[in-house]
């Protein structure tokens, strides 16, 4: 699976939007895009996936770029509770494939929310 | 709608012992997974199953085993417990690899 590169951490104030990146500069065509997110002491929590549109949901939205080099998670407001680890990850989905859908997690951005 | 329930939540081993981690889901996934994260870390798999009877190791598979014997029970099993396998190790299911539902995790010490 190609790798992704997001920053290391970021911090948002509560109620503001947030826009998380990732780099993704060696996709492939049937790679999609799958963001998580795991919060202090918990197991990691499907965010939203995407493979070629922007992609919309009640937890946030994915903007994707053109290419497909890039992308942004974005979080619409903020809150206390998106204090976590945000993950992107690539995999490819191939049916007569071998990924199954096998994640591979990198160290992904720590989130900061302040009051 | 439990979703994916992992036994226990935490353990002690002593070296060189043996232990089950339980994961059970009632979603129907064919799909099924271990991860384990060492602290500070993301998370790294260990094994997973595209259904009953279908195994296959992930990136780091030694010193576990799994089987799938039906479609709800993923069990790993650790045979003979060392330091390094300290962690805290998650079950994960999928239906067709999109929109994975994590277990709460099982924090495993060996001393």
């Amino acid at each position: 699976d190609a790798k992704t590169t997001q920053p290391n951490s970021m911090e948002s104030n509560e109620e503001e939007p947030v826009h998380l990146p990732c780099n993704h500069s060696t996709i492939s065509g049937t790679d999609y895009i799958h963001w998580y997110r795991q919060l202090p002491s918990q197991g990691p929590e499907y965010v939203i996936h995407g493979l070629t549109s922007n992609v919309n949901n009640r937890m946030a939205s994915l903007a994707i770029a053109e290419d497909r080099k890039s992308s942004t998670l974005i979080l619409h407001r903020a809150t206390l509770r998106d204090a976590a680890v945000y993950y992107c990850i690539l995999s490819a989905l191939n049916a007569g494939g071998t990924s199954y859908g096998k994640l591979t997690f990198g160290q992904g951005t720590i989130l900061t929310v302040h009051p | 709608n439990a979703g994916v329930t992992q036994t226990p939540k935490f353990r002690i081993l002593k070296i060189g012992q043996s232990m089950t981690l339980q994961c059970t889901q009632d979603m129907n996934h064919n799909y099924m997974y271990w991860y384990r994260q060492d602290p500070g870390m993301g998370l790294k798999l260990i094994y997973y199953s595209v259904g009953a009877g279908i195994t296959d190791k992930g990136e780091v598979p030694n010193g576990y085993n799994v089987s799938r014997s039906t479609t709800e029970d993923f069990p790993l099993r650790l045979e003979l417990a060392a330091p390094s396998q300290t962690s805290v190790y998650f079950c994960a299911s999928s239906s067709g690899g999109l929109g994975y539902t994590f277990g709460s995790g099982t924090r495993l010490t060996v001393v």
